[in-house]
């Protein structure tokens, strides 16, 4: 069965660019979240979404980041325009449902470098 | 606020050592969960073991097992007869009552198990 799938997996980009990252969650689930891995803060969760609505946001860093999930099958975080802070490894995460056990199945991530 | 430390950075043993990882919680939910994830160094999070509030029960699967203990706070992690391949990254989490999606990560306990 597949997994979460994210794209790109590795992207460098330079300052004041847009950047794109795609996540297609496992078929079935209901809930999608976005986190975000830095040496400095570890793991932090960015926003999630359960049945294509976002259900909290609180995470998101600023206005520059925004977050789709357009249907049950895909979801995008944009970030506009890109700061060398924003590097990081992102990751996308489904599960059965948000008030599921908690058992989240994660993409391998998307690693991002700002330069 | 809710807080999960993991005061490990690193470990390091050689194979067929028994290894423990701490976890120390802190929150105000009277329900709650509490996870161990692992990173291999591919990079994905994999799910390992989920424990509410309510259970107590240590819990042993293969050569894992899991010590919760509410009266300290710690959900700890002991490997059995640990394997090169249990070499990676190791996450505890905890969530609150409500939405077990939104986890709070410690810093990590980087696991290197030597032949």
């Amino acid at each position: 069965d597949a997994g979460v799938i994210q794209s790109p997996r590795h992207e460098v980009t330079e300052m004041g660019q847009e950047v794109t990252l795609r996540c297609k969650p496992i078929s079935g689930h209901n809930s999608l979240f976005w986190y975000r891995q830095t040496m400095m803060r570890g793991l932090e969760l960015l926003i999630y979404f359960n049945n294509n609505v976002p259900i909290d946001d609180s995470g998101m860093p600023e206005d520059r980041f925004s977050a789709k999930m357009p249907n049950a099958s895909f979801s995008t975080l944009k970030i506009q325009p890109s700061e060398p802070r924003d590097s990081a490894v992102y990751f996308c995460a489904s599960s059965l449902d948000q008030w599921n056990t908690g058992e989240l199945f994660f993409g391998e991530g998307s690693r991002l470098t700002v330069l | 606020a809710q807080k999960v430390t993991q005061a490990q950075t690193e470990i390091s043993v050689v194979e067929k050592e028994d290894v423990t990882l701490d976890c120390v919680y802190e929150t105000r939910d009277t329900t709650y969960y509490l996870f161990w994830y692992k990173q291999p160094p591919s990079g994905e999070l994999v799910f390992l073991i989920r424990r509410n509030s309510f259970d107590e029960q240590n819990e042993i699967s293969g050569r894992y097992s899991w010590n919760f203990q509410k009266s300290t706070s710690s959900f700890n992690f002991t490997i059995t007869a640990s394997q090169v391949v249990d070499s990676a990254v190791y996450f505890c989490a905890l969530s609150g009552s409500g939405n077990t999606g939104k986890l709070i990560f410690g810093q990590g306990t980087t696991l290197q198990v030597k032949p």
